[in-house]
């Protein structure tokens, strides 16, 4: 079996401050996500990748950036935490294209103050 | 732009209930259709996915697909405590740039012994 981490756990960051959440998976799979999640609420796509240097918008994109310069790890950055953003990041990958199961980090809660 | 709502929003049910669990989306070209669960503080993980229309069955969990009134549903026999989670359904749309998984609200559901 394969594990994916996020780095870090818990990031506090000021408003109006540009933060970088990290991903790494070791299940070699191809795709790779960004979801937010807000408290106790549904996941909303930020950004996805299909393969190493690709990336694609997601719904929410507006506000972020994300960079996929290896098949292993996909980072994302908040270009200026706003304080109503403050969720939980969760970063996934599957073999396929939603086809196939897709694998979950634990997240990176965000707080910014 | 696919939209997928669930309902309800929360459900409270005794233990032993059948619970039922809904799930709708916008875009009728839609092809993979998955149900995730999320228990307090963890990742989410899959519990099933159905492509056709119809019904699958995997132990206590059913899921009933209906393409054509945009509409599937998780059931639940025998609900136990442990089965209290954040239920998240998930929509794969195929697209030009790779394909999205787009998850719905989630419906809250807690079991009372």
């Amino acid at each position: 079996g394969g594990i994916i981490t996020q780095t870090p756990k818990f990031l506090i960051g000021q408003e109006g401050q540009k933060l970088t959440l990290k991903c790494q998976q070791n299940f070699n799979h191809d795709t790779m996500y960004w979801y937010r999640q807000d408290s106790g609420k549904g996941l909303r796509l930020i950004y996805y990748s299909i393969t190493e240097n690709d990336l694609q918008k997601g719904d929410l994109s507006e506000g972020y950036d994300a960079s996929r310069e290896k098949k292993s790890s996909f980072s994302l950055t908040v270009t200026s935490a706003q304080k109503n953003e403050m969720a939980v990041f969760l970063c996934a990958s599957s073999i396929g294209q939603g086809n196939t199961e897709v694998f979950f980090g634990k997240g990176t809660r965000l707080t910014v103050v | 732009q696919q939209n997928v709502q669930q309902s309800p929003e929360s459900l409270i049910v005794p233990e032993g209930a059948r619970t039922s669990l809904n799930c709708t989306f916008s875009d009728s070209a839609s092809q993979y259709f998955w149900w995730y669960r999320q228990h307090s503080g963890k990742a989410p993980k899959a519990l099933m996915s159905i492509f056709s229309n119809g019904e699958k069955e995997e132990g206590r969990f059913t899921i009933h697909l209906n393409k054509a009134s945009l509409h599937f549903s998780l059931h639940i026999r025998d609900s136990q405590p442990s089965d209290s989670a954040l239920y998240l359904c998930a929509v794969l749309n195929y697209g030009g740039s790779g394909n999205k998984l787009i998850f719905g609200t989630g419906t809250l559901l807690s079991v009372k012994p």
